[in-house]
C-alpha cells in the first residue's frame, strides 16, 4: 500500500513564525488532504489537494504530484495554531475502496 | 447543514465485550468510511460503505462490521473485544467515492 511520512514530527514555534510542513507519499495518488486535529480528537479539514496550489487565509498548501510530495505553510502562527497536523492520500482507480492512508503526524506547539 | 455527527462520545467496554458505535453522515453523501486512532497515531482505515454496500476494507478482523442505512448513517460493531481495540474511531462521509472526506468528532472507546 502507499506510504506516507510527515516531517518534522514535532515543531516548536513562537507566536509570529512562518512554518512549513512536508508530506512525502510513495505512489500516485488522486486524493490528499491536510487535517488539523484539534485537541479533542476533531479532524478539521484545511485542504483537498490532489495537485496544484491554494491558499485559505494564514495557510496555504502546495502538490507536486509527479514528484509526489506535498506542502502545508503556515504563515504568522498563533496559538490557536496548536495541534497535530496530518495528511492524508488515496489512490482510487474505479473499484473498491478509497480509503485514505495517513502519516503519523506533525505535533505544532506554538509558544506565545 | 449538519456535519457528521457520530454517537456516543465516549464508551466504557470491558474484554470479550461488542459494541456498536453509530454515524450520521453529512447531508448529500453517500459514502460513509470508518477509521481506528490508538493514541500518538494517525488514523487507519477500517472499512467504507457505498449505497449500503461494504466496498472495500483495511487490515482489519471480521470481528469488525458495519451497515449502512438507506439514509446513508452507518453503524460499526465490533465483537469480542480486545484491549488493544481501546481508540478513537472516526467516521467520514463523502459525496461520492474518490472525494473529499469530512470527519466526525469520533466516538472514544477504552477496553477493560
Amino acid at each position: 500500500g502507499i506510504q506516507v511520512e510527515q516531517s518534522p514530527p514535532d515543531l516548536i514555534l513562537q507566536e509570529g513564525a512562518n512554518s512549513t510542513l512536508r508530506c512525502n507519499f510513495s505512489d500516485s495518488v488522486n486524493n490528499l488532504q491536510w487535517f488539523h486535529q484539534n485537541p479533542w480528537g476533531q479532524l478539521i479539514n484545511l485542504f483537498y489537494i490532489p495537485s496544484g496550489t491554494k491558499q485559505n487565509g494564514r495557510l496555504s498548501a502546495t502538490t507536486v504530484a509527479t514528484e509526489r510530495y506535498s506542502l502545508l505553510y503556515i504563515s504568522s502562527s498563533q496559538t490557536t495554531d496548536s495541534g497535530v497536523y496530518f495528511c492524508a492520500v488515496s489512490m482510487y482507480s474505479g473499484g473498491g475502496a478509497d480509503g485514505l492512508t495517513f502519516g503519523k503526524g506533525t505535533h505544532l506547539i506554538i509558544q506565545p | 447543514e449538519t456535519g457528521v455527527t457520530q454517537s456516543p462520545t465516549h464508551l466504557i467496554k470491558t474484554r470479550g465485550q461488542q459494541v456498536t458505535l453509530r454515524c450520521s453522515s453529512q447531508s448529500g453523501h453517500n459514502t460513509v468510511s470508518w477509521y481506528q486512532q490508538a493514541l500518538g497515531q494517525g488514523p487507519q482505515f477500517i472499512f467504507q460503505y457505498y449505497r449500503e454496500e461494504e466496498n472495500g476494507r483495511g487490515n482489519f478482523p471480521p470481528r469488525f462490521s458495519g451497515l449502512q442505512f438507506p439514509n446513508y448513517s452507518s453503524e460499526l460493531n465490533v465483537n469480542a473485544l480486545e484491549l488493544d481495540d481501546s481508540a478513537l474511531y472516526l467516521c467520514a462521509s463523502s459525496p461520492q467515492i474518490a472525494n473529499e472526506q469530512f470527519f466526525g468528532p469520533g466516538t472514544r472507546l477504552t477496553v477493560l
